[in-house]
C-alpha cells in the first residue's frame, strides 16, 4: 500500500526566505509519480510541482523546486523567497503510474505561515 | 477558459438523507475525479470517472455512487447520509490525451451533515 508522510504540522518562514517543507513516501512500486499541491482556505487544490520517478533532474516551477532523493524516498518542496500569498496548506502526493491505478494518495498537509 | 466548479459551494443536509454534488470539468478535459476531504486531513480519493464508466474506486462504501455524462461533467451521489459524511468534497479533472498526470481541481463542496 502506497502511504505520503509529512512530519511537519506547521511551518512558519519569514517573508522572502527559502523554505522546505518534507515528505516522505513509501511505495514498492518502480514507476510512480510524486506531485505537491497548495490548498489556500478558499479550499482549491492548486498544482504546484511533479516529479516522475525516473526523472534524474529534481523538478523546477519557478519559486518551486523538489528535492527528490528516491534511495530516501523523499521529495521535499522547497520555496525559494517566500511571499505572504504562500500562506496555505502544502500537500504531498503520490500516484502509481502503473496501468490501472489513477488515483492520487495524500499526506495529511503541512500549514506554512509566512510571517512579514 | 473555465477551470473546474462545482456547485453548491455548501450545502447541509440531516442524517439519512440523499445528496448530489455536481462538478464540471476544465475545457478540453474528458476525466473526473472525486475526493473527500475530512478536517484537518488530506483528500482521499473516492472514484474516477472515463468515458461515462466508473474506472477505478477507492475505498468507500456504495452508498457513494457517480455518474458522467456525455459532455464529461460528473456527479456524485451520496445516499444514507451519515455525521461522518461531512467534509469538503473535492472534484479534478483531466485530460487522457495529456497523459492524465496533471489533475486540476475545484473548489470544492462543503457538505455539513447534522
Amino acid at each position: 500500500a502506497q502511504k505520503i508522510t509529512q512530519t511537519q504540522p506547521g511551518m512558519f518562514v519569514q517573508e522572502k526566505e527559502a523554505v522546505t517543507l518534507d515528505c516522505t513516501y513509501d511505495t514498492s512500486d518502480q514507476s510512480y509519480g510524486l506531485f505537491w499541491y497548495k490548498q489556500p482556505s478558499s479550499g482549491e487544490m492548486i498544482f504546484l510541482i511533479y516529479q516522475g520517478s525516473y526523472d534524474e533532474q529534481n523538478a523546477t516551477e519557478g519559486r518551486y523546486s523538489l528535492n527528490f532523493q528516491k534511495a530516501r524516498k523523499s521529495a521535499n518542496l522547497v520555496i525559494s523567497a517566500s511571499q505572504l500569498g504562500d500562506s496555505a496548506m502544502y500537500f504531498c502526493a503520490m500516484r502509481h503510474s502503473g496501468a490501472g491505478s489513477y488515483q492520487l494518495t495524500f499526506g495529511k498537509g503541512t500549514k506554512l505561515s509566512v510571517i512579514p | 477558459d473555465a477551470g473546474v466548479t462545482q456547485s453548491p459551494t455548501h450545502l447541509i443536509k440531516t442524517r439519512g438523507q440523499q445528496v448530489t454534488l455536481r462538478c464540471s470539468p476544465k475545457s478540453g478535459h474528458d476525466t473526473v475525479s472525486w475526493y473527500q476531504q475530512a478536517l484537518g486531513q488530506g483528500p482521499q480519493f473516492i472514484f474516477q470517472y472515463y468515458e461515462e464508466e466508473e474506472r477505478q474506486r477507492g475505498n468507500f462504501p456504495d452508498r457513494f455512487s457517480g455518474h458522467q455524462f456525455p459532455n464529461y461533467s460528473s456527479e456524485l451521489n451520496v445516499n444514507a447520509l451519515l455525521l461522518g459524511d461531512s467534509a469538503l468534497y473535492l472534484c479534478a479533472s483531466s485530460s487522457q490525451q495529456a497523459g492524465g498526470l496533471k489533475q486540476y481541481f475545484g473548489p470544492g463542496t462543503r457538505l455539513t451533515v447534522t
